[in-house]
């Protein structure tokens, strides 16, 4: 079984300053993990995914995650926010061969000028 | 279209109607995905494609949620007698073999059922 904890449901950040994002997975097997994000009444778009290579990830916008497995964490950043960062990001676990997401609850970012 | 696309965008429906949802997936793409999000919630799995095939429909909730993919391209979701908890967006995605994960998912169906 596998399982995604997203800790924070809200996270309000001030532009320019750093963005965190936590994620704390569950698998029985190796984990693929990934980020997307969610903009308001849209689908969501793949950030970037952790697929067994290196450990750090990096993604698109500016993005990246680095994987510890000593942790089981997939922590997304992004050194300086924009205000077209406020998105929801949801953060998701898949097995190895398998094609079925876990995702997490989801975490809403807030991008104050 | 150049990504994937659904209908309708919202649909409002009576408790007990039976409801039909569209998926173009992205042309030539062997996978497609179907997932539900509550309000307020991360997507949750429902089924899974690949070509005309349903591979997995562990994720559908009851026996009267329906898909398929006939051709191996459109899909369509169908519920049937519909109950207030089937209120969700429905989303679809698709990928272009076995093994990758979506890219982008569709703009989803915003069902609400009254």
């Amino acid at each position: 079984a596998q399982s995604v904890t997203q800790l924070g449901s809200h996270v309000s950040v001030s532009e320019g300053a750093l963005v965190l994002l936590r994620c704390n997975y569950s698998s029985s097997v190796p984990p693929y993990l990934f980020w997307y994000v969610q903009y308001p009444n849209q689908g969501l778009q793949l950030l970037l995914k952790y697929t067994s290579a290196a450990t750090l990830v990096k993604g698109i916008n500016g993005f990246e995650a680095e994987f510890k497995k000593s942790e089981t964490s997939f922590h997304l950043t992004k050194p300086s926010a924009h205000m077209s960062d406020a998105a929801e990001y949801f953060c998701a676990v898949g097995g190895a061969a398998g094609n079925k997401l876990t995702f997490g609850g989801g975490t809403r970012v807030l991008v104050k000028p | 279209g150049a990504g994937v696309s659904q209908s309708p965008r919202y649909k409002v429906a009576k408790r007990g109607q039976d409801v039909a949802l569209r998926c173009d997936p992205i042309s030539g793409h062997v996978s497609l995905f179907w997932y539900q999000q509550a309000l307020g919630q991360g997507p949750e799995f429902l089924t899974y494609f690949q070509n005309e095939a349903q591979l997995d429909k562990s994720g559908l909730p009851s026996d009267r949620f329906f898909a398929e993919r006939p051709e191996g391209s459109v899909s369509t979701l169908k519920i049937q007698r519909t109950q207030q908890e089937d209120s969700a967006v429905y989303l679809c995605a698709s990928s272009p073999n076995r093994v990758e994960q979506p890219q982008h998912f569709g703009d989803g169906t915003r069902l609400s059922i009254l």
